[in-house]
């Protein structure tokens, strides 16, 4: 089973509107840990957002907020007043404690932002 | 404050041929990580290295190999090379030990390895 699904393989958002991007996840692991990273054409990584399995309340980052449902394990990245600047594409990942070091990734979201 | 960097950014070889790829962790990290990222894929955990030795290693064959030096520098080493081998390789470092900055990696940015 996949540790990380991403269903949306590219989303148009307008900019200035909101847009939420969807992640779901798959562990048995009771501590873990829910990262989001953009990666611009340029190929670099970069971190958005980190949410805890023991963190009560949903991660915001500026403009990114997390909607963490642990009951549904989905871990959706939302983010408000889009720029031209975030087109993209977003990664979701995970890491377990059980599993140690290694992030699990999934496959991806396009984004584009229209003007 | 001098972040991942990765060296070369480019590098085309043939098939069978071996590769070295090298990577410097981000100014006070002490753990290095490599992924592979096929195009159009997420990246997949290829090791991680801590204290000079490999700590964790995922799905991959003998062919791919590492070392991390005692500045904490690392390079990973791709023998006998397959087509299948072409793909972004990046390199992500952290901090050991059991901080919530532990669970952060910053990335790289990457070397393109074109296998012909």
């Amino acid at each position: 089973a996949q540790k990380i699904t991403q269903t949306q393989p590219g989303m148009f958002v307008q900019e200035k509107e909101a847009v939420t991007l969807d992640c779901t996840y798959d562990t048995s692991d009771p501590s873990y840990g829910l990262f989001w990273y953009k990666q611009p054409s340029s190929g670099e990584m970069i971190f958005l957002i980190y949410q805890g399995s023991y963190d009560q309340q949903n991660a915001t980052e500026g403009r990114y907020s997390l909607n963490f449902q642990k009951a549904r394990k989905s871990a959706n990245l939302v983010i408000s007043a889009s720029q031209l600047g975030d087109s993209a594409m977003y990664f979701c990942a995970m890491r377990e404690s059980l599993t140690g070091n290694q992030f699990y990734f999934g496959t991806g979201t396009s984004l584009t932002v229209i003007p | 404050d001098a972040g991942v960097t990765q060296s070369p950014t480019h590098l085309i070889k043939t098939r069978g041929q071996q590769v070295t790829l090298r990577c410097s962790p981000k100014s006070g990290h002490d753990t290095v990580s490599w992924y592979q990222q096929a195009l159009g894929q997420g990246p997949q955990f290829i090791f991680q290295y801590y204290e000079e030795e490999e700590r964790q290693r995922g799905n991959f064959p003998d062919r791919f190999s590492g070392h991390q030096f005692p500045n904490y520098s690392s390079e990973l080493n791709v023998n006998a090379l397959l087509l299948g081998d072409s793909a972004l390789y990046l390199c992500a470092s952290s901090l050991g030990g059991g901080s919530r900055s532990y669970n952060e990696q910053f990335f790289g940015p990457g070397t393109r390895l074109t296998v012909l």
